[in-house]
């Protein structure tokens, strides 16, 4: 079975800096997909990030960016001029590729604080 | 909009009592899925359907039941076999075929025992 394994349970980071979240997982599949969700106090679920398995390049959107370094089954997610916005629980999640509607596996999540 | 729509937002159960709570979508989603989130453990899967009249058991069913009669709607049943179900429940749909998306969510139920 698949694991996913974020060993942060809270992070902080000052306005304006830069900070990186870690995430394993264990999987014997070649084909899947990571994800990066942010869950605000809202409680609303937001996807971050997401990046395939066979992309070797890594996937960034604006601020955000991963390290995805697949042979070692790390995908961790830095958030570049932090903003007090991003202030949410992060939950690092896993798909299987190769079949239909497969489930996502989440992490435990990360909680970050945004210091001003 | 499309969305999906989770109800009630807040629903206080008594002992013994099951409780069924909304999940809607108008996304044209065939997959569905529960999970329950508990403070320090993240997400785990109750049930999920990925066609209409089909449904699996995730990491957690004990105590719950679903159906899916229709392609729009998920509705997942807490009955008093459920020992523990104060907790945030969220309902989330994503597209069948092999593809790199996520879900989409709702935005969740807390579930209280009074």
């Amino acid at each position: 079975a698949q694991t996913v394994t974020q060993s942060q349970p809270e992070m902080s980071v000052q306005e304006a800096e830069t900070v990186t979240l870690s995430c394993t997982y264990d999987t014997s599949e070649s084909d899947y997909y990571l994800f990066w969700y942010k869950q605000p106090p809202s409680r609303q679920m937001i996807l971050v990030i997401r990046q395939e398995a066979y992309k070797q390049q890594n996937a960034t959107e604006n601020r955000f960016s991963v390290n995805f370094q697949k042979a070692a089954k790390s995908f961790s997610l830095k958030i570049s001029d932090s903003q007090l916005g991003d202030a949410a629980m992060y939950f690092c999640a896993y798909r299987r590729g190769e079949t239909s509607g497969s489930r996502l596996t989440f992490g435990e999540g990360t909680q970050l604080t945004v210091n001003p | 909009d499309g969305g999906i729509t989770q109800s009630p937002k807040y629903l206080f159960r008594k002992e013994g009592q099951n409780v069924t709570l909304s999940c809607e979508q108008n996304l044209n989603h065939d997959a569905m899925y529960w999970y329950r989130q508990d403070p320090g453990q993240g997400l785990r899967l109750i049930y999920y359907s990925q066609i209409v009249n089909d449904f699996q058991k995730g990491d957690i069913a004990e105590g719950y039941s679903v159906s899916r009669e229709k392609k729009e709607s998920f509705p997942l049943t807490v009955t008093s076999a459920q020992k523990n179900p104060t907790a945030f429940y969220l309902c989330a749909s994503s597209i069948y075929t092999p593809a790199p998306y996520g879900y989409t969510f709702g935005s969740g139920t807390r579930l209280t025992v009074v």
